[in-house]
């Protein structure tokens, strides 16, 4: 079975700070997918990221960043010069090739303070 | 589109009544879920479902049964409401082969009390 584990429950961090949130996932499978998602106080779950297995290259896309890195199975996420409006509850995802089911991290909390 | 539809958004439930939740997604989706959230925690899988006709147990299903007699809906219920089942239950569709992302619905927050 696999697992996602994010280890950070909660951040704190002052506006426009860089901050790195940390996803560990254990698997078998050689093929899979993983994705971020987040989920503002609102509580709607939006997508960010997806990543496939096969495909090691970091991704930026704006303030934010991903670094997947198999051979230590991590997959991180870093946002730069942080906004009050990244405060929200950040999850890792990862997707089996054969159920398609997605396995969520506990998420971590991130609190931007202006 | 309207994407993936969830209703109701709010719902008491006494222990012991009986409700479906309802998901419906207008994307041609095959794949389709329902996770449940409690407070403070991850999403876990309840059922899920990979085509019409086509279900199975995820890592929670003790107490819910689903149907999916069509690509588009996809109903959750549950038959003897108990406190445990408080929380916000999410449906979510993904086409599985050429686009893995899933799109979520707005959630149905239950409480049973």
């Amino acid at each position: 079975a696999q697992k996602v584990t994010q280890a950070q429950t909660e951040i704190s961090v002052v506006e426009k700070e860089d901050v790195t949130l940390d996803c560990v996932y254990e698997t078998r499978d050689t093929t899979y997918y993983l994705f971020w998602y987040k989920q503002p106080p609102s509580g709607e779950l939006v997508f960010l990221i997806r990543r496939n297995s096969f495909d090691e290259q970091n991704e930026i896309s704006g303030r934010y960043s991903w670094n997947f890195q198999k051979s230590t199975s991590s997959f991180n996420f870093t946002i730069t010069a942080s906004q009050v409006v990244d405060s929200a509850v950040y999850f890792c995802l990862f997707m089996d090739m054969g159920r398609r089911a997605l396995t969520f991290g506990s998420g971590t909390r991130l609190q931007v303070q202006p | 589109n309207a994407g993936v539809t969830q209703t109701p958004k709010f719902r008491i439930l006494k222990i012991g009544q009986s409700m479906t939740l309802q998901c419906t997604q207008d994307m041609n989706h095959n794949y389709m879920y329902w996770y449940r959230q409690d407070p403070g925690m991850g999403l876990k899988l309840i059922y899920y479902s990979v085509g019409a006709g086509i279900t199975d147990k995820g890592e929670v299903p003790n107490g819910y049964n689903v149907s999916r007699s069509t690509t588009e809906d996809f109903p959750l219920r549950l038959e003897l409401a108990a406190p445990s089942q408080t929380s916000v239950y999410f449906c979510a569709s993904s086409h599985g082969r050429t686009n893995t992302e899933a799109f979520f619905g707005q959630g149905t927050r239950l409480t049973v009390v």
